[in-house]
């Protein structure tokens, strides 16, 4: 099965700042890859995600890259500001054949203004 | 996206009695839902697929006579939890995937076994 690794479990970046958290996944069949933010005691919410035949998109201050070849992804937050201060979840999901989502274990983000 | 509903949103409950979690699915029919539990400062971990009409399909490690998932219409799954241990108290979240939508979360159940 699928299996997600994230990196770093904890990130404190200065305000302004840019911020980069990694996932590495194995199972080639993956072809959905969202990232989630998730502040305590709440439902993870979508902020970005793509799909495997695009390699790059960008929503304002976030954007997600992803290599098929090298099976990992990264969301890349710049201008940060202290309401981003979160966690923050990849994952991946053989999306087509209505696949079950595995996540990563997840970044703590903590911006200091 | 899809609108999913879960209740009830938390529950304190005597060791050894059970707790039914409810996820409806209130605007598309879900032929397959997603169980998740969250332990605090962890990651969700996927428990089992909620298939209507058929068996779940649970994940390795997770035992299926403990967690009781029903899944009898289209938009109703339910999740037991059979004689809850205080070990059990976490974070229980479901998800429907949606066509072209991504993946909807419900809002959570925070269960705390005592």
């Amino acid at each position: 099965g699928e299996n997600v690794e994230q990196h770093p479990s904890t990130l404190s970046v200065q305000e302004g700042d840019s911020a980069v958290i990694k996932c590495t996944y194995s199972d080639s069949a993956s072809n959905y890859f969202p990232w989630y933010k998730q502040e305590l005691g709440k439902r993870p919410q979508l902020i970005i995600d793509i799909r495997s035949n695009v390699g790059e998109k960008k929503d304002q201050r976030i954007a997600v890259t992803l290599n098929k070849t090298a099976k990992h992804f990264s969301l890349h937050i710049t201008e940060t500001q202290p309401e981003d201060s979160a966690v923050y979840f990849c994952a991946a999901s053989p999306y087509n054949q209505g696949g079950k989502l595995i996540f990563g274990q997840g970044t703590e983000l903590s911006v200091k203004p | 996206g899809a609108v999913v509903s879960q209740h009830p949103s938390w529950v304190i409950c005597k060791s050894g009695t059970s707790v039914k979690i409810e996820c409806r699915s209130l605007d598309f029919q879900a032929t397959t839902m997603f169980w998740y539990r969250q332990f605090p400062k962890q990651s969700l971990m996927l428990m089992a697929t909620s298939n209507e009409g058929s068996k779940a399909t649970y994940e390795q490690g997770v035992e299926k006579d403990k967690f009781l998932i029903n899944h009898a219409s289209l938009t109703l799954s339910t999740l037991t939890v059979t004689s809850a241990h205080p070990e059990d108290s976490s974070f229980y979240i479901c998800s429907v995937n949606k066509a072209s939508y991504g993946y909807t979360f419900g809002s959570g159940t925070r269960l705390t076994v005592v």
